[in-house]
């Protein structure tokens, strides 16, 4: 059980272009999702917070209008990079907890490539 | 601020030995530490969590609030260990922290 997915698995597009990524809970009602973004060789870097039904909650640095987030229901949020540039290019990942429950579950990331 | 540290970037060790991989952290409240661990080319799995109290493929690990410490440890290192490890910290708002992660390379 606790599957959570992403799609796409890798996107390439180019400059100025917008890319948007699901992350789906399969089998659970994810109350709350994060969106993750990880450089090479580094740790994960907590970009939002999102809860179903409400805004997003951004960390410091970075740009709400930027990466739109969207938690529509409680199986799919979607991050959406507009106006992506080169060094937007990154791994992005994002993970799901069920209500009341702390473990994060995670999807298998999705893989950025801005030309 | 919350803060989770790995002071090791890469841990190698032959199969067999045990292994520790340090993480320590700095919060004001009471936080939960988590255990994450990413095979190659596969998504990050919890591993065990704080709270539990539970040994997960034979990996331990206890906080210690007086060190503000959580090491994970394992007496016997198998090469399928070979993977990358984060410890994270759960604060009291559900936001989570990583560390930077130590790879551990078992070698045979």
């Amino acid at each position: 059980g606790a599957v959570v997915s992403q799609h796409p698995s890798w996107v390439i597009c180019k400059s100025g272009t917008s890319v948007k990524i699901e992350c789906r809970s399969l089998d659970f009602q994810a109350t709350t999702m994060f969106w993750y973004r990880q450089f090479p060789k580094q740790s994960l870097m907590l970009m939002a917070t999102s809860n179903e039904g409400s805004k997003a909650t951004y960390e410091q640095g970075v740009e709400k209008d930027k990466f739109l987030i969207n938690h529509a229901s409680l199986t799919l949020s979607t991050l959406t990079v507009t106006s992506a540039h080169p060094e937007d290019s990154s791994f992005y990942i994002c993970s799901a907890t069920g209500q009341g429950k702390k473990t994060q579950y995670f999807g298998p990331g999705t893989r950025l490539l801005v030309l | 601020a919350q803060r989770v540290t790995q002071p090791e970037k890469l841990l190698s060790v032959f199969k067999g030995a045990p292994v520790e991989l340090k993480c320590n952290y700095s919060y004001s409240g009471s936080p939960e530490l988590f255990w994450y661990v990413q095979y190659s080319r596969q998504r990050l799995q919890l591993l065990l969590r704080h709270i539990s109290r539970e040994s997960i493929k034979g990996f331990t690990a206890d906080l210690n609030k007086g060190e503000t410490s959580f090491h994970l440890k394992k007496p016997f290192a198998q090469e399928e260990d070979s993977a990358m490890y984060y410890c994270a910290l759960s604060d009291n708002f559900n936001k989570f922290y990583f560390g930077s992660g130590t790879k551990l390379n078992v070698k045979p």
